[in-house]
């Protein structure tokens, strides 16, 4: 089963609001991922994040690796409508091999 | 260029039935995953194969399940007596080298549905 708890599970954005997700562990990871999975398409890779603290932007993303090793966040400022689909966390540990453990998910979707 | 592809995106099979699943990495990859994503959850991990060999088989979850990438390239997953559980996302993913900060390049994955 899952090992890392994301949150929200669910949200509504409307364009050009600011998004928050996180992501908790009860164990250490070495390498935090921030994923995007758009219906029928395989997940692709927005943000890796390497060391404890680390603060990486791409873009109008932003994601942190906690000082704990046991978290991370992900922001997205100024949402636009493609911002839509499922944003997944994956954790990586150094003595696993490369196998990721993925979060179960924040689907954003657009307000109505 | 030419991402992972993964043929058939959809199979529907019935009930203690056999299926195979293809993967086609990126060229030149050395690093293969499965993962199988239920409805609603995150991807989980299957197996990870590095050039010919199946360097972590952890994740099959029984001996229905194997795994084969004969020349390392091209991999098959392959599902014996099917069960109405193995309904999911069969995903797949290449990386170049296999290492902790290779990328891991997703297809677009294979529905299977099991009635």
């Amino acid at each position: 089963g899952q090992q890392l708890n994301q949150s929200p599970q669910s949200m509504f954005i409307q364009e050009g609001e600011d998004v928050s997700m996180n992501c908790t562990s009860s164990s250490i990871f070495n390498t935090w991922l921030w994923y995007k999975q758009d219906p029928g398409e395989g997940p692709v890779l927005l943000i890796a994040l390497y060391k404890a603290g680390e603060l990486t932007s791409n873009g109008r993303l932003t994601a942190q690796f906690g000082i704990t090793r046991k978290d991370s966040f992900l922001n997205i400022s100024a949402s636009i409508p493609s911002d839509v689909g499922i944003y997944f966390c994956a954790g990586q540990r150094d003595n696993a091999g490369n196998m990721l453990t993925f979060g179960g998910g924040t689907r954003l979707m657009v307000k109505p | 260029g030419a991402g992972v592809s993964q043929t058939p995106s959809n199979k529907v099979t019935e009930k203690g039935k056999y299926v195979e699943l293809r993967c086609d990495p990126i060229s030149g990859h050395t690093a293969l995953y499965w993962y199988r994503q239920s409805l609603g959850q995150g991807p989980e991990f299957l197996i990870y194969f590095q050039g010919t060999g199946a360097a972590d088989d952890s994740g099959l979850p029984n001996d229905r399940f194997f795994a084969v990438r004969p020349e390392g390239s091209v991999s098959t997953l392959k599902i014996q007596r099917t069960e109405r559980g193995d309904s999911a996302v069969y995903l797949c993913a290449s990386s170049l080298i296999g290492g902790a900060t290779d990328t891991q390049y997703f297809g677009p994955g294979t529905r299977l549905t099991v009635l």
